[in-house]
């Protein structure tokens, strides 16, 4: 089994701040991690993933997140949020089921941005 | 390339009425999600489908719930006869392959009241 912890349902930040939005997993076998974000009145689309390799990862609208196995986590940072980064976010964890991919959620984290 | 397609965006039923959805996934994937996503929630898998085949639908509620995707292109959802909790976001996600590394593309999702 496996499970998603985002402990922050909400995030209000200053525009032009740093953010952190935080998640935390547990799993008994090895996972693949996700960030998702949805946009108001959208989809969820990939924000960015880590699959192997070096355990920072980046997205192309300045997100980034680390992979840190130790502690289980898959924490999800900007350095200067925009008011179009208000958005809610949702991470992910991706294993193998019988050659199939099994996805767990975790509850999302509403990042508002405030002018 | 086209996104994953949903309709209807939004339903508003009476219990104990029937309702279906329908999801077109981007061309060329062969893997097809449902997920119902409540307020306040992570999305929730309901039933997994390799081109017209079903992977896994442990959590879908199979008393009220039905899906199919018959020529492993398009799909359907229906519930009958729907209660006041089924009110909640229903997302199609779709992906090129089936591994536990693949990214998956979200169409816009139908909201759902139940009254």
């Amino acid at each position: 089994a496996q499970s998603v912890t985002q402990l922050d349902s909400q995030v209000p930040v200053f525009e032009e701040a740093p953010v952190e939005l935080r998640c935390n997993y547990s799993s008994s076998v090895s996972v693949y991690l996700f960030w998702y974000v949805q946009y108001p009145n959208q989809g969820l689309q990939l924000l960015l993933k880590y699959l192997s390799g070096s355990t920072l990862v980046e997205s192309i609208n300045g997100f980034e997140a680390e992979f840190n196995k130790s502690q289980t986590s898959f924490h999800l940072r900007k350095p200067s949020v925009h008011i179009s980064d208000t958005a809610e976010y949702f991470c992910a964890v991706s294993r193998d089921s019988g050659g199939y991919q099994k996805v767990t959620f975790g509850i999302g984290t509403k990042l508002q941005v405030i002018p | 390339e086209a996104g994953v397609a949903q309709s209807p965006r939004y339903k508003i039923i009476e219990k104990r009425q029937s309702v279906a959805f329908w999801c077109n996934p981007i061309s060329g994937h062969a893997t097809l999600y449902w997920y119902q996503q409540i307020l306040g929630q992570g999305p929730k898998l309901l039933i997994q489908f390799q081109n017209n085949g079903v992977v896994d639908d442990s959590q879908l509620p199979k008393d009220r719930f039905s899906a199919e995707r018959l020529k492993g292109v398009d799909s359907t959802l229906k519930i009958q006869p729907a209660k006041l909790e089924d009110s909640a976001v229903y997302l199609c996600a779709s992906s090129l392959n089936r591994g536990a590394r693949e990214t998956q593309y979200f169409g816009p999702g139908t909201r759902l009241l139940v009254l």
